[in-house]
């Protein structure tokens, strides 16, 4: 079955780093677009950031710049370089595929947990 | 910025029909896509582009789109169609609706 598995979520200070995971199988992360989601506690979905099967990117303007998503092809793989975290980034994140270009998120992960809490 | 809104919860009957709204300016002209996400679990694509049903979704799940609001309706409701629903559009970026959850009574 085709999976997407996220990981590399966990407890983290404000103000510091986290990278996350996202391997797929049975699905080309090169051959579509992937996308972070996340969920907050209590909250609905939130898209977070997509890059496409060209490699060009895209971010929610509410991260400001601290987020960095990338993928290894080679490892079938996409990550999300998250930096100078705040207590509100505090959230499921999910990974996600889709078409190529700006269009629906199908297949998702089932999501890693991270915490932003001193 | 665009916003979509959906009611936060919806009730039905068992075996009954589901509606579910997503409100938008002008949202008729957008591709629409929802998903239904239940607690601990994937999100799940349930509907695409207004109202393609992706493989392995049931004919029970039904989608329209038209000036300011896109309807999901899903008919002969069943207990394990309670979830949280979700509508979702491409602007700039992708914008998802608040989430409405299903009740099967």
């Amino acid at each position: 079955d085709v999976q997407l598995v996220e990981s590399g979520g966990g407890l983290v200070q404000p103000g510091g780093s986290l990278r996350l995971s996202c391997e797929a199988s049975l699905f080309s992360v090169s051959s579509n677009s992937m996308n972070w989601v996340r969920q907050a506690p209590g909250k609905g979905l939130e898209w977070v950031s997509i890059i496409y099967r060209g490699g060009g990117t895209n971010y929610a303007d509410s991260l400001m710049g601290r987020f960095i998503i990338s993928r290894d092809n080679s490892k079938n793989t996409v990550y999300l370089q998250m930096d100078s975290l705040r207590v509100d980034d505090t959230a499921v994140y999910f990974c996600a595929g889709g078409p190529a270009g700006p269009n629906w998120f199908d297949p998702w992960g089932r999501g890693t947990l991270v915490i932003v809490s001193s | 910025s665009y916003e979509l809104i959906q009611p936060l919860s919806v009730s039905v009957a068992l075996g009954q029909t589901a509606t579910i709204t997503c409100g938008g300016d002008n949202i008729g002209g957008k591709n629409v896509h929802w998903y239904q996400h239940k607690p601990g679990q994937a999100p799940v694509l349930v509907i695409y582009r207004d109202s393609s049903r992706p493989s392995g979704i049931p004919e029970r799940f039904a989608g329209s789109n038209s000036g300011n609001t896109a309807t999901l309706t899903i008919s002969s409701a069943q207990a394990g169609d309670e979830a949280d629903y979700y509508c979702q559009v491409w602007i700039t970026s992708a914008v998802f609706g608040g989430g409405t959850k299903l009740t099967v009574l």
